[in-house]
């Protein structure tokens, strides 16, 4: 693995549905962050996490939970999927003394 | 809260330069970010400027002013491969980014 890896690259789910986004990172950061891209909202913060065992609620955190249980991994969990949570979701992480943000790539997500 | 204004669109040709404002207006700062996304990848770091003035990389710029709460990225020399979104977002203080709405350039032969 090398810096942000993202699982699935895309995914159709059935209203109601619970579903986890995967995001494992290699390269130590203490800080990682899940956001939501939409066609010209651009990217909004869901969760984030400054260190493990800590989480906090971004801009937009309704019908989404997250984990950090260490430091490589910060899964998204969609606990009932309704169709407004269509869009292509965006891992990242940072270290905290740098600032800049490293992006994974993407998983895209249609709810029916 | 944040609020991040950018345009939405613009065109340039190929070989020219293309100056893309951003305002902020913030309820706390520790930097301003560029980022490029090329359609269907990931945003990817161009450059962070903390205090006010320019910094140059290679055929990037981008420029601050804290006291206007504006910034600019001028790309150099376009190449058809910088046609992409740009976008800009502001440090919160707290490790956060708030991201503006992304400008598309298109280059055009």
């Amino acid at each position: 693995i090398a810096g942000i890896t993202q699982a699935p690259t895309s995914q159709i789910l059935a209203a109601g549905r619970r579903m986890t986004l995967r995001c494992t990172q290699d390269m130590r950061h203490n800080a990682m962050y899940w956001y939501r891209q939409d066609l010209g909202l651009g990217l909004r913060l869901i969760h984030y996490s400054n260190t493990a065992g800590t989480t906090g609620k971004g801009e937009v955190p309704d019908g989404y939970s997250v984990s950090r249980a260490n430091t490589d991994d910060f899964p998204l969990t969609l606990a009932s999927a309704v169709p407004s949570q269509t869009s292509v979701y965006f891992c990242a992480s940072s270290d905290a003394s740098m600032g800049e943000q490293f992006f994974g790539p993407g998983t895209r997500l249609t709810v029916l | 809260g944040q609020n991040i204004d950018q345009p939405t669109e613009m065109t340039a040709t190929e070989g020219a330069i293309v100056q893309i404002n951003c305002t902020y207006q913030t309820s706390g700062f520790n930097g301003l970010f560029w980022y490029q996304q090329h359609a269907g990848e990931a945003p990817t770091f161009l450059s962070y400027n903390v205090l006010d003035g320019l910094e140059e990389k290679g055929r990037f710029s981008s420029f601050l002013s804290r006291s206007k709460g504006y910034s600019y990225l001028l790309l150099k020399e376009l190449q058809m491969k910088d046609s992409a979104s740009y976008l800009c977002a502001v440090g919160d203080g707290d490790y956060k980014l708030s991201f503006g709405a992304g400008t598309t350039v298109t280059v055009r032969a």
